[in-house]
């Protein structure tokens, strides 16, 4: 089956620290790839995504490259900012869109 | 546009009895998908909706269930609750048009005691 491995947290950077977070995945088929965001109380914000090998998403500062060959999908940002403190999942989804499997988050907190 | 709206925001029930979750998806979306999310399983996929016909279920016992109405808000039921149902339940929705962007609710903190 379909499983997403995370690299295990908290992570506690000072801010325009260089981040990054590891993320590997397991799938049949050639799943599309996500990085999900969730600020406390809220609910998940997608982050930016990836749909075949070699892609690379990127929103607001954060990146992520697709390799097919290392099955990995690591969440890179050149200086973190205060504000990005929150919790970030990768996830994968394969045959059904909307049926996403997700790793287990990574706790990020960036101190001024 | 309105997101997507989930109710109640928290409910503490007892073990054995049963609740209703709510969730109106953003206007226009037409598919609602249901995740659990726990400290110890993280996030779960419960099942999805579109065309009030359920399209996929994840791996959760019978005791968990849904619905769709026809103005595509959803609503899931846990009867017989347990201790470990206690769980943020997650509401998100989409366009049933290939996009696979999902928009997600606040969640709904259910507590069982």
């Amino acid at each position: 089956g379909n499983s997403v491995t995370q690299m295990e947290g908290p992570v506690t950077l000072s801010e325009e620290a260089f981040l990054t977070i590891n993320c590997t995945y397991t799938a049949t088929g050639y799943p599309s790839l996500f990085w999900y965001v969730q600020y406390p109380g809220e609910g998940l914000q997608l982050l930016l995504k990836a749909t075949k090998a070699d892609d690379k998403g990127s929103n607001k500062g954060f990146e992520a490259t697709y390799r097919k060959e290392t099955t990995s999908f690591h969440l890179e940002k050149g200086s973190v900012q205060v504000s990005d403190s929150a919790v970030y999942f990768c996830a994968l989804n394969s045959g059904s869109a909307r049926q996403l499997t997700f790793g287990s988050g990574t706790q990020l907190t960036v101190l001024p | 546009k309105a997101g997507v709206t989930q109710t109640p925001r928290y409910l503490i029930k007892t073990r054995g009895q049963q609740v209703t979750l709510s969730c109106s998806p953003i206007s226009g979306h037409r598919s609602v998908s249901w995740y659990q999310q726990t400290p110890g399983q993280g996030l779960q996929f419960l099942f999805e909706y579109f065309s009030e016909t359920q399209r996929n279920k994840g791996n959760f016992p019978g005791r968990f269930s849904g619905r769709q109405f026809s103005n595509s808000r959803s609503e899931m039921n846990v009867s017989t609750l347990e201790l470990g149902d206690s769980a943020l339940y997650l509401c998100a929705s989409s366009l049933w048009d290939g996009n696979e962007k999902l928009f997600f609710g606040s969640g709904t903190q259910l507590s069982v005691l």
